[in-house]
């Protein structure tokens, strides 16, 4: 089975552009959720969305949005880009909604986004 | 808020030698505890779980990891070390539902480098 999967691997941008990133879960998974990895830190939890719902939002701007699609794929939209939002964009999906606690999630490959 | 520490940026072994990745973390109630590794240019893979129960974890690739409530601890253990072992190690924390944040956090990782 094909896990998760982002695209694009690699992006580069300029301060004030936008950008969108692109994941698909899992199959059979209903629940996505961000992450923002800077180099030489953890990853830090940006949303979590469930049956297409926002059920989570970490400590990130407005510039920063996400959607979920019917078919449980997501996209993460940062506005007005920053330098310092260059950092590897990770998705990761769950069969159910993360905030049961147990859950694992499964992480994708990840975006690294660079901004100029 | 929960948080996590790992207090070894690096950590050196060599190969055959028994390897721990040590970690700690604060919860207001009962944790949810895991352990994730990621190689380079890639996302993050995940290893093992403490839910509840047996405080002895059994995962993928040989790894284990020992949960002690009194110390707060949930290290990462192997018994022989391989070469290709060697990668960054990023411990988890999700508090049970109800007692806080359903978000995971991360500690900022250790990078385990395994000496032929």
């Amino acid at each position: 089975d094909a896990g998760v999967t982002q695209s694009p691997t690699h992006l580069i941008k300029t301060r004030g552009q936008h950008v969108t990133l692109r994941c698909s879960p899992i199959s059979g998974h209903k629940s996505v959720s961000w992450y923002q990895q800077v180099l030489g830190q953890g990853p830090q939890f940006i949303f979590q969305y469930y049956e297409k719902e926002e059920r989570g939002r970490g400590n990130f701007p407005d510039r920063f949005s996400a959607r979920q699609f019917p078919n449980y794929s997501s996209e993460l939209n940062v506005n007005a880009l920053l330098l310092g939002d260059s950092a590897l964009y990770l998705c990761a999906s769950s069969f159910r909604y993360a905030g049961q606690g147990q859950e694992t999630q499964y992480f994708g490959p990840g975006t690294r986004l660079l901004v100029l | 808020a929960q948080s996590v520490a790992q207090p070894e940026d690096q950590v050196n072994v060599a190969e055959g030698n028994p390897l721990t990745v040590k970690c700690t973390y604060s919860v207001s109630g009962n944790p949810y505890l895991f352990w994730y590794v990621q190689y380079p240019n890639r996302g993050l893979q995940f290893l093992l779980k403490y839910i509840t129960g047996d405080n002895l974890v059994k995962g993928s690739y040989g790894f284990e990891a020992e949960f002690n409530k009194s110390q707060t601890s949930f290290h990462l253990k192997k018994p022989s070390a391989l070469v290709s072992d060697s990668a960054l190690y990023f411990c988890a924390v999700r508090d049970r539902p109800g007692a806080g944040s359903y978000q995971l956090t991360f500690g900022k990782g250790t990078k385990l480098s395994v000496i032929p």
